[in-house]
């Protein structure tokens, strides 16, 4: 089946740098990927919506220029996270699908610990 | 916009038991998707219900979609430890569109 790699998984970091977590579809190209955001014992919130070759699609709330979403290669989208604070410390899930009618597969998850 | 309801969102049962997990949601929607998710992990796609009536079963976990209704179940029988998780529904409005996730149902199973 098709696979979702997100890499890294964990990640520590000290406030003001910038952090980036990368997704690849593996076997499949993805025109579409979309990004979410859990914190604990909450629910999966998405962010952004990734768009090869074009602009993301950010939702309401998100700061498109703290989470630079970069989707360059139909395999490839990146979710950099600009001079990090420990409020943006949670758990980043990326997502994709081969094509608009199959479901989406996730990656594995990245947790951004921000000191 | 949609909303995604879950209830309960904490269950503790005892092994052995059947129970039901209800997800309720506020518009029409094309496709209706059960997640599990395990403590630091990613998601595991459990179901994927299309239309009106749908029935799935895997082991011990079966899930009903009632478009009419907006609701779809997710029944656990006689229920053991592994199935202690975090289970989420979600819900896509239209074909490859997002997916709006429930706030999750934590599940635990004791011994």
């Amino acid at each position: 089946g098709a696979v979702v790699s997100q890499h890294p998984s964990r990640v520590i970091c000290k406030s003001g740098t910038s952090v980036k977590i990368e997704c690849r579809s593996l076997d499949f190209q993805a025109t579409t990927m979309f990004w979410y955001r859990q914190f604990p014992k909450q629910s999966l919130m998405l962010m952004a919506t990734s768009n090869e070759g074009s602009k993301a699609t950010y939702e309401q709330g998100v700061e498109k220029d703290k989470f630079l979403i970069n989707h360059a290669s139909l395999t490839l989208s990146t979710l950099t996270v600009t001079s990090a604070h420990p409020e943006d410390s949670s758990f980043y899930i990326c997502s994709a699908r081969r094509t608009p009618t199959e479901k989406l597969f996730f990656g594995s998850g990245t947790q951004l610990s921000v000191l | 916009e949609l909303k995604v309801e879950q209830n309960p969102l904490f269950l503790s049962m005892q092994e052995g038991k059947n129970y039901t997990i209800y997800c309720n949601y506020s518009t029409t929607s094309d496709r209706l998707y059960w997640y599990r998710q395990d403590p630091g992990k990613s998601l595991e796609s459990l179901f994927v219900l299309l239309s009106n009536g749908a029935v799935k079963q895997e082991g011990r976990l079966m899930a009903s979609l009632d478009t009419k209704a907006r609701l779809s179940t997710l029944h656990i029988t006689a229920a053991v430890h592994d199935l202690s998780a975090t289970y989420f529904c979600a819900v896509e409005e239209t074909s490859g569109s997002r997916l709006t996730f429930g706030e999750g149902t934590q599940l635990t199973v004791n011994p």
